[in-house]
């Protein structure tokens, strides 16, 4: 089982500032997901990425794959209260049938 | 449709009882997964069903733990007996094939 680590932990920012999130693993993925959870819910896939060196947007989220497919992050503009969760990321393995999550960053956007 | 369906939304319980909880996964997908979130070890993979088959269960923590589905539509996850350290929050998540995996909003289980 791949295991995958992200930093920071926790994250307490203003409104209105950029973050970076970070996923790593000393394996390579084959494919990384990106989710957020918000309190009381369940994770929510927000992206997929499968070539190294891919970036994807999403409104004010960036997503970027490592060149090697060991690394990945996740770069927010602006942050709103609304982006306030637990940001996930997740490998595929065993088939791509089973995923294996990170521990995640808990993100509070303060007004 | 009303996405995956979990119940109960919160459990209480005293050591030593039998907790079951239920989950309906989105119909028509053929995959369902449970799993468990804690603060220290995060959302773990518990077991996974395809076309109702349990295929893999070996995140399963132990012999207390079992899960059913005997049918499409239902899925159970049975702990008996119950312990403190099974506080946590339970997830059901069902699939399509590849595709997006749903998660339902999970049951908060406290173990006194």
């Amino acid at each position: 089982t791949q295991l995958l680590e992200q930093s920071p932990q926790f994250l307490s920012i203003q409104e209105g500032e950029n973050l970076t999130v970070y996923c790593n693993s000393s394996s390579v993925f084959s494919s990384l997901q990106w989710y957020r959870q918000e309190p009381g819910e369940g994770p929510v896939l927000l992206v997929t990425v499968v070539t190294g060196g891919e970036v994807k947007k999403l409104k004010r989220l960036t997503f970027q794959f490592g060149d090697a497919r060991k690394d990945s992050s996740l770069h927010i503009t602006a942050a709103q209260p609304g982006d306030t969760g637990l940001y996930l990321c997740a490998s595929r393995s065993g088939g791509y049938q089973k995923v294996t999550f990170g521990i995640g960053t808990k993100l509070q956007v303060i007004p | 449709d009303a996405g995956v369906i979990q119940s109960p939304r919160h459990e209480v319980t005293e050591m030593g009882q039998e907790v079951t909880l239920r989950c309906k996964p989105i119909s028509g997908h053929d995959y369902l997964f449970w799993y468990r979130q804690t603060m220290m070890r995060g959302l773990e993979l518990l077991i996974y069903f395809n076309n109702n088959v349990p295929i893999d269960d070996s995140g399963m923590p132990e012999d207390r733990f079992s899960a059913k589905m005997p049918n499409a539509s239902f899925s159970t996850l049975k702990i008996q007996p119950s312990e403190p350290r099974d506080s946590a929050v339970y997830f059901c998540a069902s699939r399509l094939m590849a595709d997006t995996q749903y998660f339902g909003p999970g049951t908060r289980l406290t173990v006194l």
